[in-house]
């Protein structure tokens, strides 16, 4: 069975300064692995997504991830943040190659921005 | 416009008395499933859906019932509901090979008293 850790559960930030939100995961088997963000009242939106190649994801509003295999990390970046960022991030695994294709989250980490 | 659309929003109920929540994607997406969002939890899934008239149990699937007679549709059925099963739910919609990335609806809000 998948697993997802989010470390953090609360990130406070000042606004143009970097974040990292991060993101810890556990199979037996290869995973797919996303980020989505959910602003309030709104359902999730994703932000980017890691199936295979580079390790280093792009995705939109300026975020990253890069996807570490032998820390079994997938740690979401963001060099400047505005204060529209402020919402709460989802890190979230797929099992490659089940019948399944279930989406397993960790429990979130809001990001807070302040001015 | 590519969307799932989840009705109602909002609901109140009181504990026993049976409710639907919609589910519809206009995408032509073969995979769909239910999640609930809990505080500190993330999000679970309750049920999803490979194609019509194929169903399988997620993880929390206990207390819900799903259908899926047309692909397009997939509502969630509470026929006893009770205050455990308060919740902010989501539906979500994909492509079975695409490797996730799934648009998810805006969610539904239900209160169960």
């Amino acid at each position: 069975a998948q697993s997802v850790t989010q470390l953090d559960s609360q990130v406070p930030v000042f606004e143009e300064a970097p974040v990292e939100l991060r993101c810890n995961y556990s199979s037996s088997v290869s995973v797919y692995l996303f980020w989505y963000v959910q602003y309030p009242n709104q359902g999730l939106q994703l932000l980017l997504k890691y199936l295979s190649g580079s390790t280093l994801v792009k995705g939109i509003n300026g975020f990253e991830a890069e996807f570490n295999k032998s820390q079994t990390s997938f740690h979401l970046r963001k060099p400047s943040v505005h204060i529209s960022d402020t919402a709460e991030y989802f890190c979230a695994v797929s099992e490659v190659d089940t019948g399944r294709r279930a989406l397993t989250f960790g429990s979130g980490t809001r990001l807070q921005v302040q001015p | 416009e590519a969307q799932v659309t989840q009705n109602p929003r909002y609901l109140i109920t009181v504990t026993g008395k049976k409710l639907t929540v919609t589910c519809s994607q206009n995408m032509n997406h073969e995979y769909m499933s239910w999640y609930r969002q809990d505080p500190g939890l993330g999000l679970r899934q309750i049920y999803y859906s490979m194609n019509v008239e194929v169903t399988d149990k997620g993880d929390v699937p206990e207390g819900y019932k799903v259908s899926r007679k047309e692909k397009r549709n997939f509502p969630l059925i509470l026929e006893s509901p009770s205050p455990n099963q308060t919740s902010l739910y989501f539906c979500a919609s994909g492509e079975f090979g695409a490797g996730g990335g799934y648009t998810f609806g805006s969610g539904t809000r239900l209160t169960v008293v």
